[in-house]
């Protein structure tokens, strides 16, 4: 049974097209998160949700429109889809705690491709 | 200066050696580090988990964090071939506001040849 799932695994699109990313978590964690890892496997946050409110809206492209309908789903809408949008995003979870934020639980990823 | 800074190698050990990774930050409010592992097209599982200074063992990995120099390391002893890897140094400080956040480094790409 799939800690946090991601679908779909697998995007390849066009330019100036608009995606979606699904996560789901049912590790009962109040904290979730999207990270953007590059070519160079740098991971960066981009996102982060804690019982459904923001925290966490580090300096990306208002292209990108995260979305939490309850603490189990997080969701990443891109609209008009970049050539350096083309990276593996992962979403993670946490349970938070009194201080820091507690070991983070990834997803496999979903790798997107942008021709 | 980035935030934290870790060497990328690639780095190739030949099987049974001791495996030494190493990670700089600057930020005084970093209280908690990690390491993560991840395997090719998968996503990163925590290996070791340290709060402030100080040195934990698990096996045949050591971590240690010694805050005054902002320097952590993780040592793998008896290196396995399953060990190859990217390994990835993160840390955050305590919870609240734009400190609630992982800080990952970029990643050591390490291969453990039999």
């Amino acid at each position: 049974d799939t800690a946090v799932s991601q679908t779909p695994k697998y995007l390849v699109t066009q330019m100036g097209n608009d995606k979606s990313i699904k996560c789901e978590q049912n590790l009962g964690h109040d904290t979730m998160y999207w990270y953007k890892q590059d070519s160079k496997k740098f991971l960066k946050i981009m996102f982060s949700y804690n019982n459904k409110e923001l925290i966490i809206n580090e300096t990306v492209p208002n292209r990108f429109s995260p979305k939490s309908p309850d603490k189990a789903h997080l969701n990443l809408h891109i609209n008009s889809l970049e050539l350096g949008d083309s990276a593996v995003y992962f979403c993670a979870s946490s349970a938070r705690t009194s201080g820091g934020t507690g070991e983070l639980f990834f997803g496999e990823g979903s790798r997107l491709t942008v021709l | 200066q980035k935030e934290v800074e870790q060497d990328p190698g690639p780095l190739s050990v030949p099987e049974g050696a001791i495996v030494s990774l190493n990670c700089t930050y600057s930020n005084s409010a970093f209280q908690y580090f990690m390491w993560y592992r991840q395997y090719s097209r998968k996503g990163p599982e925590l290996l070791m988990y340290t709060y402030s200074s100080g040195n934990k063992e698990d096996g045949r990995f050591t971590a240690q964090v010694d805050k005054s120099s902002k320097y952590i390391s993780l040592f793998i002893r008896d290196s396995q071939p399953s060990d190859s890897a990217t390994y990835l140094c993160a840390m955050s400080g305590n919870s609240g506001g734009s400190n609630y956040k992982l800080t990952f480094g970029k990643g050591t790409l390490l291969t453990v040849n039999p």
